[in-house]
């Protein structure tokens, strides 16, 4: 079983939508969570950090954790077309004697005009 | 600006011959990383630095290794490119150990 899960879409959008993106994990004992967005050609820059269940919130982007279903969840209200690029979740995998994110394949999103 | 600097950002090689990789870096982190990326693939973790200290993940190919001369540069060497190997090769940077990665723009190899 892969440590992290996401379904590679594409999710195409009308401008001005509520995107939902989600990613499962296998490990319970994660303890935080990360959203990296990748541009096309690009290397993916962090977007939101979390640490706990609940939701934690960062101007139009809200990331949501559910550790008794280890379901994590990124929000984009009022999408923009600016917004399309793969949208990557990360937890903390032990690697050397720290953690070192491990990413899912991604969520390709497309927001049309 | 401070940042993560990948140089090429496009390399060619030929089946079976070395190619390096480069990286720089003026966030002056202490942790430096190569990730492999395949099309539509999630970034693949091959080796970290924390400093000096090298920890390469079991699954890594003999084939790939990495040199790191100063705080500043990492390099990626791939001693016999298969067709495989073609990937984008992304260089990312973090202050310690458990904290956010910056990445480069990445270089996409190709192996002719």
């Amino acid at each position: 079983q892969k440590e992290v899960e996401q379904d590679p879409g594409p999710l195409s959008v009308p401008e001005g939508a509520i995107v939902s993106l989600n990613c499962t994990y296998s490990n319970s004992a994660f303890q935080y969570f990360m959203w990296y967005r990748q541009y096309s050609r690009k290397g993916p820059e962090l977007l939101m950090y979390t640490y706990s269940s609940g939701n934690k919130e960062d101007g139009r982007f809200t990331a949501q954790v559910d550790k008794s279903s280890k379901y994590i969840s990124l929000f984009i209200r009022d999408s923009q077309p600016s917004d399309s690029a793969t949208y990557l979740c990360a937890v903390p995998n032990p690697s050397g004697g720290s953690y070192i994110p491990t990413f899912g394949r991604g969520t390709s999103l497309i927001v049309h005009p | 600006d401070a940042m993560v600097i990948q140089n090429p950002r496009y390399q060619v090689t030929q089946f079976g011959k070395p190619v390096t990789l480069s990286c720089s870096q003026t966030l002056n982190h202490n942790v430096m990383y190569w990730y492999q990326q395949k099309s539509s693939q999630a970034p693949k973790l091959l080796f970290h630095y924390y400093d000096k200290d090298f920890n390469n993940e079991a699954d890594t190919p003999d084939n790939f290794q990495s040199r790191r001369p100063n705080t500043s540069f990492c390099f990626l060497d791939i001693r016999s490119p298969g067709l495989g190997d073609a990937a984008m090769y992304l260089c990312a940077t973090s202050g310690g150990r458990e904290e956010k990665l910056f990445f480069g723009s990445g270089t996409q190899l190709s192996v002719l």
